[in-house]
């Protein structure tokens, strides 16, 4: 399967604790995206990565969270000092772009976060 | 797995009836437009995508249409079957805006009847 890889599928720890997820995108994509998605919502942007340049990041992504694409390859998202609201799933999604031309996000099955 | 828009609203209809889920989008900047299928526990999928240049293009039994006017965006499926059932969602971008962010809808959850 040459898709957008997440893991862990799923995270549960205790509120306080750091918290590290991984994305593989597909190989040949450019673009990385993280998104938010709670229960009954449409994924929330939360940061954009061009190659390895973090080009775009949203208001929700508060200075505990921190996102990284070392060699515009996979990329890891960290949450530090976790809190009960950062529960939600965790998408990771790829495209291939070139300029302003846009086109589909292909996601990743996410990482289902849990603090308790 | 677990349920994905718990509290969206839904739209039921019978195997092999034809199924059209709205979406009203909010940028009249927004150029590029996406549907999305999402299954319980899984990412959303690609269903098909639109640009702003034109008003209605197909795929295999989905069609979607484009009014720019009242900025609106319809998903259709025809012959609906089981598998179909999921929630559905809209995403926006503006190419000229800035911002590389596409915005999602709420969602449709759609329910399809045997």
């Amino acid at each position: 399967d040459t898709g957008v890889s997440q893991n862990p599928r799923h995270k549960i720890t205790k509120r306080g604790q750091n918290v590290t997820f991984r994305c593989d995108p597909i190989s040949e994509h450019n673009r990385l995206y993280w998104y938010r998605q709670t229960l009954g919502q449409g994924p929330e942007f939360l940061t954009y990565f061009q190659n390895e340049a973090q080009l775009e990041k949203s208001r929700l992504l508060s200075d505990r969270f921190s996102a990284e694409r070392p060699k515009g390859s996979f990329s890891t998202l960290e949450i530090q000092r976790t809190e009960q609201g950062d529960s939600a799933m965790y998408l990771c999604a790829s495209s291939l772009g070139q300029g302003r031309a846009n086109s589909p996000l292909h996601f990743g099955n996410g990482t289902r976060l849990t603090v308790t | 797995g677990e349920s994905v828009g718990l509290h969206l609203p839904t739209l039921s209809v019978q195997e092999g009836d034809n199924s059209i889920i709205n979406c009203a989008y909010s940028n009249s900047a927004s150029d590029y437009f996406i549907w999305y299928k999402q299954e319980s526990g899984k990412g959303p999928q690609f269903i098909i995508d639109i640009r702003s240049n034109m008003d209605k293009r197909q795929g295999q039994r989905v069609t979607v249409l484009l009014n720019k006017t009242v900025k609106h965006l319809s998903l259709q499926i025809a012959a609906t079957q089981p598998g179909d059932s999921a929630v559905y969602f809209c995403a926006e971008i503006s190419s000229d805006s800035g911002t590389y962010k596409y915005i999602f809808g709420t969602g449709t959850r759609l329910k399809v009847l045997a």
